[in-house]
């Protein structure tokens, strides 16, 4: 079946200028997640949506950063105003629901968008 | 807290050689392990999950990492190394539903 996909590949946008990042999850998944990845470093964990509700958005950066989830399957990452260190791969996982203290359900990934802030 | 460490950020073997990637972990309570691999310009790909069923946790492409609790490891294995195993490889721990990723370890194998 299909895998988690997101839109656009690759972005390369001017410092101040607003972008945003598009994830399509597996059907099924009601678990969402938006990861950051900078050059040579792991995943930064970004936001978590359980269908369209997001109890922890712990991780967004500033508040620059924003998403949404509509119909409890596409999610919309905005970045406003984008600066320089702002450039990294952001990645979009899905999973099956995720209950608290309960055996951490795999995520699947999609092929991330590069952001380039110019 | 959950936290992971990869002890190198690089490792480079020969073909046909042992892989031995270090991760260590804290958890305050039992865990759940992952690791990932990243091929260059690929997704992420699930290599193996341990979630304290056997300790022993067999993945994909003959990779395997034993869950160790008196050490706090879970290092990953594999008897022979192949050319397609070049990439990119995550520890990971789960915090409910967040994962906290290692730096990394790129794999280098020489032919």
């Amino acid at each position: 079946g299909a895998g988690v996909s997101q839109s656009p590949s690759n972005k390369v946008t001017e410092k101040g200028k607003d972008v945003e990042l598009r994830c399509d999850p597996i059907s099924g998944h009601t678990a969402l997640y938006w990861y950051r990845q900078s050059l040579g470093q792991g995943l930064e964990f970004l936001i978590y949506f359980q269908g369209n509700s997001a109890p922890d958005k712990s991780g967004l950066p500033s508040d620059r950063f924003s998403a949404e989830r509509t119909g409890g399957s596409v999610s919309t990452l905005t970045i406003q105003r984008t600066q320089q260190e702002d450039s990294a791969v952001y990645l979009c996982a899905s999973s099956l629901a995720q209950s608290a203290g309960a055996t951490q359900e795999t995520q699947y990934f999609g092929p991330g968008t590069r952001l380039l802030v110019l | 807290a959950q936290s992971v460490t990869q002890l190198d950020s690089h490792v480079s073997v020969s073909e046909g050689t042992p892989v031995l990637l270090r991760c260590n972990y804290s958890s305050s309570y039992s865990p759940s392990l992952f690791w990932y691999v990243q091929h260059p310009n690929k997704g992420l790909q699930l290599l193996l999950k341990y979630t304290s069923a056997a300790t022993l946790v067999k993945g994909i492409n003959g990779f395997e990492a034993e869950f160790k609790k008196s050490e706090t490891s879970f290092h990953l294995t594999k008897p022979s190394a192949h050319m397609s195993d070049a990439a990119e490889y995550f520890c990971v721990v789960s915090a409910d539903y967040q994962l906290i990723w290692g730096a990394g370890t790129k794999l280098i194998i020489k032919p």
